[in-house]
């Protein structure tokens, strides 16, 4: 199975600065087929990015997805306060689906 | 609006079964399918399973394979998913999520709210 490396595994940052999260995978991840998801306490997780660097619905412009292969990135340009969270990156090409896991982005 | 919802928490005895469903609503059910995700308390997110609400087909993790059952109801848009002979660390929140209905090589959107399943004697 393709594992998920995220890195780094907190993050401490301050609203208003810019947030680089990384994920790595063990194998190429095929078609591009890697989502990533935002998960605050108690809530289920919420689809931010999926093939790599497309938007889900009502996900705001300041998230971006970026990569292939096996290393992907996603950027928060301006952190807003609601943006503290852990973020999990997942693959999706090949079964089983894996997760990494996760980045926790606090407030420095 | 599309959304899932889940039945409530559970509490069980090692060795006994659980069963927990997933209700779709504001999307044609069988134009998608349903994964099921775990997530054990504070730790990360472990993808269980998927069925296809179109024709039935189900992909299963490996290390669950022989205890889990996922089904769907076509009839009332609900999808279930069955684990057996639960241990302790089976103690997790359980969630289902809309997925591909050919394959589980879909990203997943949206998700249910979870639910709570605690194995304990």
């Amino acid at each position: 199975e393709i594992v998920l490396t995220q890195s780094p595994g907190t993050l401490s940052l301050s609203p208003g600065e810019r947030a680089t999260l990384s994920c790595r995978a063990s194998q190429s991840v095929s078609s591009s087929y890697l989502a990533w998801y935002q998960q605050k306490p108690g809530q289920a997780p919420r689809l931010l990015i999926y093939g790599a660097s497309s938007r889900a619905t009502g996900i705001p412009d300041r998230f971006s997805g970026s990569g292939s292969g096996t290393d992907f990135t996603l950027t928060i340009s301006r952190l807003e306060p609601e943006d503290f969270a852990v973020y999990y990156c997942q693959q999706y090409g090949s079964s089983p689906n894996t997760f990494g896991g996760g980045t926790k982005v606090e407030i420095k | 609006q599309v959304q899932l919802v889940q039945s409530g928490a559970e509490v069980k005895k090692p060795g006994a079964s659980v069963k927990v469903s997933c209700k779709a609503s504001g999307y044609t059910f069988t134009s998608y399918g349903i994964s099921w995700v775990r997530q054990a308390p504070g730790q990360g997110l472990e993808w269980m399973g998927w069925i296809s609400a179109y024709n039935g087909n189900t992909n299963y993790a490996q290390k669950l394979q022989g205890r889990v059952t996922m089904t769907t109801d076509t009839s009332t848009s609900t999808a279930y998913m069955e684990l057996r002979s639960l241990r302790s660390d089976d103690t997790a929140v359980y969630y289902c999520a809309r997925g591909g209905v050919l394959s589980g090589s879909y990203w997943f959107d949206p998700w249910g709210q979870g639910t709570l399943v605690t194995v304990s004697s």
